[in-house]
C-alpha cells in the first residue's frame, strides 16, 4: 500500500535555529514530490517541485531533498523565523495518483 | 495575477440543501482538481478533471457531483446525499496531470447546521 507519512506532527522552535522536516514514503516509484506551506485556514502554497530525476531543490532559505531509494524527503529551513509558523506538507505522486502526508504543524517562536 | 479563484469562502447549509462551491482558474491549466481536508487526516481527492467535458471520480465522490463545461471553470456540488459534507474544500490545477506543481485556490469551508 503507498503510504506518504510525515514526523513529526508538531514542532515548536526558538527563532534562528536551522530545522529539517521529514516525509517518508513507502514506494519509491515516484513520479515527483512537492513541498507545500498552509497557513490557518487557507489553502496550500507550493515551496518546492523535486522531479524523481532530481536529488534536491532550492529556493531562498529552503532546501528539500529527495532520496528515493530509502523512500525519504527532507525539508531543510535555515535561520527560521516566526512567520515561517504554519502546516508543511508534502505530496507524493505517481502516474496514477497523488497520495499527501498529513503535516508538520511547525511553530517558531521569538 | 493568475490563479485560482475559490468561492464562497465560508458556506453555511441547513442538511438535506445542495449546495455548489466555485473554482475559477486563469492559468491556462488543463488538469483541475477538488480535495476535502479534514482536521488530522491528509487532502483526499473527490474529483478531478484532465480537459474540457471529462472528470473522474477521486477516491472520495460519493455524495458529490462536478461539471468541466469550460476550461476556467470546475465547480462542485455537494449533494444531500454526502453524509458528512462538512468540511474545508480545495481546488487545485496544473497543467496537465502528471506534470508536477499543483496550484491550490484559498479554500471553501462548509458547515452543515
Amino acid at each position: 500500500k503507498q503510504e506518504v507519512t510525515q514526523i513529526p506532527a508538531a514542532l515548536s522552535v526558538p527563532e534562528g535555529e536551522n530545522l529539517v522536516l521529514n516525509c517518508s514514503f513507502t514506494d519509491s516509484a515516484i513520479y515527483n514530490l512537492q513541498w507545500f506551506r498552509q497557513d490557518p485556514g487557507k489553502g496550500l502554497t507550493s515551496l518546492l517541485l523535486i522531479q524523481s530525476s532530481q536529488r534536491e531543490q532550492t529556493s531562498g532559505r529552503l532546501n528539500a531533498s529527495l532520496d528515493k531509494s530509502s523512500g525519504r524527503s527532507t525539508l531543510y529551513i535555515a535561520a527560521s523565523q516566526p512567520g515561517d509558523s504554519a502546516t508543511y506538507l508534502c505530496a507524493v505522486e505517481y502516474t496514477d495518483k497523488l497520495i499527501f502526508g498529513t503535516g508538520t504543524r511547525l511553530q517558531v517562536f521569538p | 495575477d493568475g490563479g485560482i479563484t475559490q468561492s464562497p469562502k465560508y458556506l453555511f447549509r441547513k442538511e438535506g440543501q445542495n449546495v455548489t462551491l466555485s473554482c475559477e482558474q486563469n492559468l491556462n491549466h488543463d488538469a483541475m482538481y477538488w480535495y476535502r481536508q479534514d482536521p488530522g487526516q491528509g487532502l483526499r481527492l473527490i474529483y478531478y478533471s484532465q480537459i474540457v467535458n471529462d472528470f473522474q471520480k477521486g477516491d472520495i465522490a460519493e455524495g458529490y457531483s462536478v461539471s468541466r463545461e469550460k476550461k476556467e471553470s470546475f465547480p462542485l456540488t455537494v449533494t444531500s446525499a454526502q453524509k458528512n459534507p462538512t468540511a474545508f474544500y480545495l481546488c487545485a490545477s496544473s497543467l496537465t496531470t502528471n506534470t508536477g506543481e499543483l496550484f491550490f485556490g484559498e479554500g471553501s469551508r462548509l458547515t452543515v447546521l
